[in-house]
Order: structure tokens, then sequence, then C-alpha cells
């Protein structure tokens, strides 16, 4: 069985910074591109993030380019969200979410439960 | 980027009703559009990819198809548990954007 599991969200003021991490299981993490997505409170989806397989190829919106950086370690089977200088609008769930393939431009088949980052003062 | 429009932007309908939603891109994507349900309070449900392929496990009534810029999510009988929001999302190119949602209420 597929499992994500996000960890690392909470309150962090603007300016701040913080790590999200997402733990996955059930399937040969190495074999897979992974990303991670945000819901603003009461809005819709926003792609935020995608990685490769092996962790070669990265992708960012360009709402978070040049203040997030997404990682992975395979050898852990975790998937990581580098956060800096968050602003209000980052104010989201944030969900890891699994592709079907190593590769390329994929929808997400598996979802992990999200973790609610909260940037205020 | 490539914009996602769904319509409508929410609708009621009654249980066993055929109940169709709308995505268009503003350019064409080939057949690479997929479909999500998420109810309150939870993840993103993957239930259609490539435009018409039904995820495993999504039951049939489920029904996606289209190509290029204009796809449709038909729901052919609307079940209690089908009242939630769908969203489209484009995996054509990056960024992989995702239409505004469609919320299915109770009518």
């Amino acid at each position: 069985e597929v499992r994500l599991l996000e960890s690392g969200g909470g309150l962090v003021q603007p300016g701040g910074s913080l790590r999200l991490s997402c733990a996955a299981s059930g399937f040969t993490f190495s074999n897979y591109a992974m990303s991670w997505v945000r819901q603003a409170p009461g809005k819709g989806l926003e792609w935020v993030s995608g990685i490769s397989g092996s962790g070669g190829s990265t992708n960012y919106a360009d709402s978070v380019k040049g203040q997030f950086t997404i990682s992975r370690d395979n050898s852990k089977n975790t998937l990581y969200l580098q956060m800096n200088n968050l602003r209000a609008e980052d104010t989201a769930v944030y969900y890891c979410a699994k592709e079907p393939r190593r590769d390329g431009y994929n929808p997400f088949d598996y979802w992990g439960q999200g973790t609610l980052i909260t940037v205020s003062s | 980027d490539i914009q996602m429009t769904q319509s409508p932007p929410s609708l009621s309908a009654s249980v066993g009703d055929r109940v169709t939603i709308t995505c268009r891109a503003s350019q064409s994507i080939s057949t690479y559009l997929n479909w999500y349900q998420q109810k309150p309070g939870k993840a993103p449900k993957l239930l259609i990819h490539t435009a018409s392929n039904l995820q495993s496990g999504v039951p049939s009534r489920f029904r996606g198809g289209g190509s290029g810029t204009d796809f449709t999510l038909t729901i052919t009988s609307l079940q209690p548990e089908d009242f939630a929001t769908y969203y489209c999302q484009q995996s054509y190119n990056t960024p992989r954007t995702f239409g505004q949602g469609t919320k299915v209420e109770i009518k």
C-alpha cells in the first residue's frame, strides 16, 4: 500500500524558514517522480515543485522559484521542501504527491494527507 | 503558463442525475488532462488520467473525454459519495496547472 506522510508544518513568522518532509512507503521510491502541491484556505490547488526519481531534475512554479528548494533522499525514501523567506501568501496545506513515472510531466496518483503551514506574526 | 478554465464553478444535482463538468485549456494539450475529486478536509484523489483513462479502483460511472483544448468529466449517475469538488489539471508541460474547481452540491 502506498503511503505518504508529511511532517514539518506549523506556524512561522513572515521571513522565516521551514522544511517539510514526506516519508514514503509501499513503493520503490527512487523509481518515481514526486511533487509538492499546495492549497490555500478555501482556495484551489496549486502545483509548487516537482523532482525526478533520481533527483537530477527539478521544476518550480514561478511563485516560489528562488524561494523554495525541493530535494529527495532515496536512501531514506523521503521527499523534502525547504521553504525560505516565507510570506503570508504561502499559508496553505502542503501535499506531497507521487507521480506514476520516473520523469516527465505526470498526473499525481497518490497524495499524502497534507501539512498546514501558517505564515503569520 | 497554460490556463485551465472549468465550468460551471458549482452545480446542484440530485442522486441519480447525469452531471457534466467542462475544462478548457488555453492551448492544445493533446490528451494530457487529468481529473481529481476532493472532499472537505481530505487530499485530492486521481479519478481519470490522460483525458479518458479511469484510475484503478474508480467506479465506471466516472467518464472523461476530449482532446486538444476541450475536455469533459461526466458522472453518469450521481451517488451520495460523489458530492465533492472536482479539479482538472494539465500534465502537458510545466508548470502543471489546475482548473479552479467545480463544487458538486446536493439539490
